[in-house]
């Protein structure tokens, strides 16, 4: 149990596109949903946490209108790269904590890596 | 301020070696939670354990062992006999009671097996 599932897990785009990521909770209903950004070599930074049917709250020096986040059911979230850059590019993780659990534990995705051109 | 050092970037050892993963936290809370998660070249974080502050009973699950010393503020992880199959990137990460929303990460400790 506690499967998390992102799709792409891998995208390549041009400057000023956007990029949609999908996060989903398989076999479980996630109270929060978290989204991390990895550099090559790097530690997980956190960008946001998304609860359900309500607005993201990002970390600071996150850009809102750059990352877009929308958490429309218990089950899916999505990350958004609005125009993104050669700087977007980087490993994103998402994760989530079961609705269930007491623990609080977070369940990672696979991880989605953004290359814009 | 909330920190996690792991101080060793890489280590390289041959299989059947035993490995000590050291982890460092700073906190001012009093209630925590202490993680390890494994990230393999897939890049996908695999949770191992969770420990809170107020348990320091040593853990071991299989070949993973973990110290946990308040004393010290470490939360260690050691692999007997080591596999190939345990090549990957090992985070130690801490949350803190009034917001376990948000894990703090280490910067991570790459561990080569080699056979």
């Amino acid at each position: 149990g506690a499967v998390v599932s992102q799709h792409p897990s891998r995208v390549i785009c041009k400057s000023g596109t956007s990029v949609k990521i999908e996060c989903r909770s398989l076999d479980f209903q996630a109270t929060t949903m978290f989204w991390y950004r990895q550099f090559p070599k790097k530690s997980l930074m956190l960008m946001a946490t998304s609860n359900e049917g309500s607005k993201a709250t990002y970390e600071q020096g996150v850009e809102k209108d750059k990352f877009l986040i929308n958490h429309a059911s218990l089950t899916l979230s999505t990350l958004t790269v609005t125009s993104a850059h050669p700087e977007d590019s980087s490993f994103y993780i998402c994760s989530a904590t079961h609705k269930r659990e007491s623990t609080d534990t977070q369940y990672f995705g696979p991880g989605t890596r953004l290359t814009v051109l | 301020a909330q920190k996690v050092t792991q101080a060793q970037t890489e280590i390289s050892v041959v299989e059947k070696e035993d490995v000590t993963l050291d982890c460092v936290y700073e906190t001012r809370d009093t209630t925590y939670y202490l993680f390890w998660y494994k990230q393999p070249p897939s890049g996908e974080l695999v949770f191992l354990i969770r420990r809170n502050s107020f348990d320091e009973q040593n853990e071991i699950s299989g070949r993973y062992s973990w110290n946990f010393q308040k004393s010290t503020s470490s939360f260690n992880f050691t692999i007997t006999a080591s596999q190939v199959v345990d090549s990957a990137v090992y985070f130690c990460a801490l949350s803190e009671a009034y917001n376990t929303d948000k894990l703090i990460f280490g910067t991570g400790t790459r561990l080569q097996v080699f056979p």
